[in-house]
């Protein structure tokens, strides 16, 4: 067990909807990252918050955003959703910038 | 950019060594990290290199030599619940601490 906590765990919804996503980090940590991983492309940076602020963006599309709140959880955002968004998003978290990430369960998102 | 690789699938006998290769360009090097990821689950982090040499942490030793821009993973007394994909990631230099992720080795124990 990571200590790092996502909600849902499985999602399944249709193309155009909304959906947000969940992550609690590990106790003491302050920097929250945003990762998708489909087959056929490895685990992809999104997006970093470190303590309530946006720290580094990836390859983040336009229809999805991120926040952190100041209990720190973080909420990923993902709207008019397509078919190749059917992915796992990972959600991870770590001391600091520079100290191993420790990722969440997933949250496995399915567009039908 | 980065570009970093490693093979895409490995198969070894239980109880056996096996090495895990990782060759990677960066514009320029903060760390490397190593990972394991069961199908469908978190990647659970197993180790990290920033200075040359072997790191060792039970069956599982790291190595990094920065001038060769190379890493490899080795598993000693493989078990089968070592079958999973190992993941390299690479740090670069610049404002952003992000490490970019391989595609991973899958690497298939059996009897």
């Amino acid at each position: 067990d990571s200590g790092v906590t996502q909600t849902p765990k499985h999602l399944i919804t249709a193309t155009g909807q909304r959906v947000t996503l969940r992550c609690s980090p590990r106790s003491g940590d302050l920097s929250v990252y945003w990762y998708q991983q489909s087959l056929d492309q490895g685990l992809q940076f999104l997006i970093q918050y470190y303590n309530g602020e946006e720290r580094a963006k990836g390859n983040i599309l336009e229809r999805f955003s991120a926040q952190q709140f100041p209990d720190l959880h973080s909420e990923l955002n993902l709207s008019s959703l397509e078919l190749g968004d059917s992915a796992l998003y990972f959600c991870a978290s770590s001391v600091e910038d520079k100290q191993p990430q420790h990722f969440g369960d997933g949250t496995r998102l399915s567009i039908l | 950019g980065q570009n970093i690789d490693q093979p895409t699938e490995m198969t070894a006998t239980e109880g056996a060594i096996v090495q895990i290769n990782c060759t990677y360009q960066t514009s320029g090097f903060n760390g490397l990290f190593w990972y394991q990821q069961h199908a469908g689950e978190a990647p659970t982090f197993l180790s990290y290199n920033v200075l040359d040499g072997l790191e060792e942490k039970g069956r599982f030793s790291s190595f990094l030599s920065r001038s060769k821009g190379y890493s490899y993973l080795l598993l000693k007394e493989l078990q089968m619940k070592d079958s999973a994909s190992y993941l390299c990631a690479v740090r670069g230099e610049g404002g952003s601490y992000i490490p970019t992720f391989g595609r991973g080795t899958s690497l298939i124990v059996h009897p």
